[in-house]
């Protein structure tokens, strides 16, 4: 089956940590470049970060660099997202998207994982 | 970093009605935008890519128009299934941004 199944949410105090996870299924993991969107309660999307392919580049949200790494694993076909330094402005769904270069669009998406930072 | 500003921010309408959704970019973005449709408690899903082609599978009573600065979503004639949560991204430069999202409320 063609899937996105995020993991990982949870409750974490302000400056905890906490690390997504983002199985992937269905389709060739190691050819697309991946993405991570986030959805404050009741509010618009937002984009997170995004990594090429075979992982050598990476780019952020000015909101989140120094704290958040997105990394994968096209062996474990498996994106991940190492969020530190947590503010309670980060609570949010957090979405795994795949995103087709030729097509220009995200033809994928998760069913999504809720952070919730609070103390 | 370009700012999408997605207007209005919700309308009500009636089944069968045309609708119009406007996006605007702080500076010229080609045709590097795309349109999405989010429900209550679901993730989004893809309509139209590079400004105005239609994803497969989308009902063809959805386009979208533009370039440049300015862009359109129309849905010729509005149905039960389309009441939901608009936004348009632009993938132009990073970071990639969003607009703020149009509600369509039943009328």
């Amino acid at each position: 089956e063609v899937q996105l199944v995020e993991s990982g949410g949870g409750l974490v105090q302000p400056g905890g940590s906490l690390r997504l996870s983002c199985a992937a299924s269905g389709f060739t993991f190691s050819s697309y470049w991946m993405s991570w969107v986030r959805q404050a309660p009741g509010k618009g999307l937002e984009w997170v970060a995004n990594i090429k392919p075979d992982g050598s580049e990476k780019n952020y949200v000015d909101s989140v660099k120094g704290r958040f790494t997105i990394s994968r694993d096209n062996v474990k076909t498996s994106l991940y997202l190492q969020m530190s330094s947590l503010r309670a402005e980060d609570t949010a769904v957090y979405y795994c998207a795949k995103w087709v270069q030729l097509e220009s669009t995200f033809d994928m998406w998760g069913q999504g994982t809720l952070v919730t930072v609070s103390s | 970093d370009i700012q999408m500003t997605q207007s209005p921010s919700s309308l009500s309408a009636s089944v069968g009605d045309r609708v119009t959704i406007t996006c605007r970019a702080s500076q010229g973005i080609r045709n590097d935008l795309g349109w999405y449709q989010q429900k209550p408690g679901k993730a989004p899903k893809r309509l139209i890519s590079a400004a105005s082609t239609l994803q497969s599978g989308v009902p063809s009573r959805f386009s979208g128009s533009g370039s440049g600065t300015e862009f359109t979503l129309t849905i010729s004639s509005l149905q039960p299934e389309d009441f939901a949560t608009y936004y348009c991204l632009q993938h132009n430069s990073y970071p990639l941004t969003f607009g703020g999202g149009t509600k369509v409320e039943i009328k």
